[in-house]
């Protein structure tokens, strides 16, 4: 079964804070990927990478930067949280674009900037 | 981006079928996939099609129409666990795996 995990479920920061959110996957996936989902928005894609020290922008990227260390681990960066960034955070993963692979979710981390 | 439209609620009765519209417009589509999310869980893949026509999976089918920009979930025999998001993304051949997400449409099944 594929695992992916997220640091934390609910996260309480201050503006102006640095936040890392950290996510794992244990399936030796290459693509992986950042989301938030806000009520009414749907999920947008915040940064993807397809491989190690790779990174694309997707949707929404201002705000946030991303760091691809090692192929199992993608971080997400506020380099200074807003309360405009209070959302939940999906990550996901998936391996090279095969016929029917889909994209794996790790739990979601809440996370709330006062 | 990429246009992806599906209602944003609906609701049915246990055991009633619903059939949740998505359509789309977009270049090198290649698959589109259905997920069922529940409320402060993560999304969960119930179905992908490719190719047109008609994929079933126990009391979950859907279909697709390439040619329309058009797919449906259909749901049988709904049970009150139905009660959830289901998301339709759509995938580009160019993309690296990336898919491309409606607003969902939240299913409301009552008893």
């Amino acid at each position: 079964d594929v695992k992916v995990t997220q640091s934390s479920r609910y996260l309480v920061k201050r503006t102006g804070e640095k936040v890392f959110l950290e996510c794992v996957q244990d399936m030796d996936h290459e693509n992986m990927f950042w989301y938030r989902q806000d009520p009414g928005l749907g999920l947008r894609l915040i940064y993807f990478s397809y491989d190690v020290k790779m990174k694309e922008k997707g949707d929404i990227p201002e705000g946030y930067s991303v760091s691809r260390e090692k192929k199992e681990r993608f971080s997400l960066i506020l380099e200074s949280a807003s309360t405009n960034q209070t959302s939940m955070y999906l990550c996901a993963s998936t391996p090279p674009q095969g016929a029917q692979e889909t994209q794996y979710f790790g739990p979601g981390t809440r996370l709330l900037v006062l | 981006g990429q246009n992806i439209d599906q209602p944003t609620e609906m609701t049915a009765t246990e055991g009633a079928i619903v059939q949740i519209n998505c359509t789309y417009q977009t270049s090198g589509f290649n698959g589109l996939f259905w997920y069922q999310q529940h409320a402060g869980e993560a999304p969960t893949f119930l179905s992908y099609n490719v190719l047109d026509g008609l994929e079933e999976k126990g009391r979950f089918s859907s279909f697709l129409s390439r040619s329309k920009g058009y797919s449906y979930l259909l749901l049988k025999e709904l049970q009150m666990k139905d009660s959830a998001s289901y998301l339709c993304a759509v995938r580009r051949g160019s993309t690296l795996g990336r898919l491309y997400f409606g607003r969902g449409t939240q299913l409301t099944v009552w008893p």
